[in-house]
Order: C-alpha cells, then structure tokens, then sequence
C-alpha cells in the first residue's frame, strides 16, 4: 500500500535551517514525490517535484532557499535562513497507478 | 495568467445537492488530469479523485467512491465536484488541483458548510 509518513511537528528557528522529512512505505523507495507548502488560512501551494535520485524541479517563483534531497525511501525538504512566513505546514504527495496519496503533513513553526 | 479558479463558498442543508466547480485558464485545459483534494477542519489534505478533461477518464479514492461524483465540461474548461445528499460530515474546505502526477496548480477552495 502507498503511504506518505510525516512527523507531525518541527521547530526551528528564525534565520536557521530545518530540514523536514517524507517517508515513502515499504516497496515504493523509487517514487517521486512533490512539496506543498499551506501557510495559516491560505490555500496550498506548489513547491517542487523530487525525483528518488534527489533531482528536483521548483514551481514558479519558488525561493532559492527550499530545496529537496532523497536517500532511499525518504524524502527531504531543506529551508534554509528560515523567514516568519515559512511557518506553515507541508504536505508531501505522491502518485501510482490510478492514485495519489498525500502525507499527513508537518506543522513547522519558526521561533 | 495560468490559473484554477474555483466557486464561491456554499451553505447547505443535510440531503441537499451541491455542484462545485472549478474552471482553467492559462494553459491547456485538456492535456493535464484536475483532481478534488479535501480538507476537513484543523486536518490535513486527502486526495478524493481526478479526471483528466480531455476523454472524462476519472479515478476515485476508495474513501469517496460512490460518496461523490467528478465531471468536466471541455468546452467551457470547467471540473466539477458534486453530492447528490450531503451529510454534516461533508463540512470542509474542497481544492481542485491540476497535475499529471505531482499537483502543480491549486486552485483557492471552495468552502463547504452543511448544517441543519
């Protein structure tokens, strides 16, 4: 079964880097995955596609600050120099044959 | 400007019927799928379905098979969303999302209130 894992909750702190992780279930290590980012009573937001070999593709206007990363079955999002308005939460999501499966998402706050 | 934009917010009664919709513009409506995400209060997103405008080939989610019904209209660049009874439960926020595989234009959601 596809299943997206993530930790509910990370903290961090302005102007540091945080790092969030996607973990991909048992069987399904060469998926790629994609980021979305929803701050606070917004909409979600698009922010890139991340192939299992750690290659990535931004969405529009995406900052040079987030980036993604892959090691076997997990996937990472990296911020970095963290702003007051990356605390949001992030959802990864993923695709198969005739589904799509998002990740619980994790609620990151900016100290 | 490539865009998904959705209808306005909507308050029905319990068994009532319901018809959201969601039209493209920018981009070529019937070469990408456009999938329903929900997102119930304070929880996180779930995928419901997708149709892909250009033939109406559509998936379900297991959880909302035959709970909802996904069309598009081609020719006026429109998805849409509908329940023929609503239920309380069905109270959340609806996106529609654009996306082959990843989903890389949200549109602004729809919100749904179903209360007696």
């Amino acid at each position: 079964q596809l299943v997206l894992t993530q930790s509910p909750s990370a903290s961090a702190s302005l102007g540091a880097s945080v790092k969030l992780t996607c973990t991909l279930s048992s069987g399904h290590s060469s998926y790629a995955i994609a980021w979305h980012q929803q701050q606070p009573e917004k909409g979600p937001r698009y922010l890139m596609k991340l192939n299992s070999d750690g290659s990535h593709n931004k969405g529009d206007g995406i900052p040079d600050r987030f980036s993604g990363s892959s090691s076997g079955a997990e996937r990472y999002l990296t911020i970095s120099s963290l702003q007051s308005e990356d605390e949001a939460d992030y959802y990864c999501q993923t695709w198969g044959t005739g589904i799509w499966v998002f990740g619980g998402g994790t609620k990151l706050t900016v100290l | 400007e490539v865009q998904l934009v959705q209808s306005g917010a909507e308050v029905k009664k319990p068994g009532e019927s319901l018809k959201i919709s969601c039209k493209g513009s920018g981009y070529n409506f019937i070469s990408y799928w456009i999938g329903w995400v929900r997102q119930m209060p304070g929880k996180g997103l779930e995928w419901m379905g997708i149709i892909y405008p250009g033939d109406s080939d559509t998936r379900y989610s297991p959880s909302f098979q035959g709970q909802v019904t996904i069309s598009a209209d081609k020719s006026i660049r429109t998805a849409y969303l509908q329940w023929s009874s609503l239920k309380a439960s069905d109270t959340a926020m609806y996106y529609c999302a654009r996306g082959t595989d990843e989903f890389d234009l949200w549109g602004q959601g729809t919100l749904v209130t179903v209360s007696s």
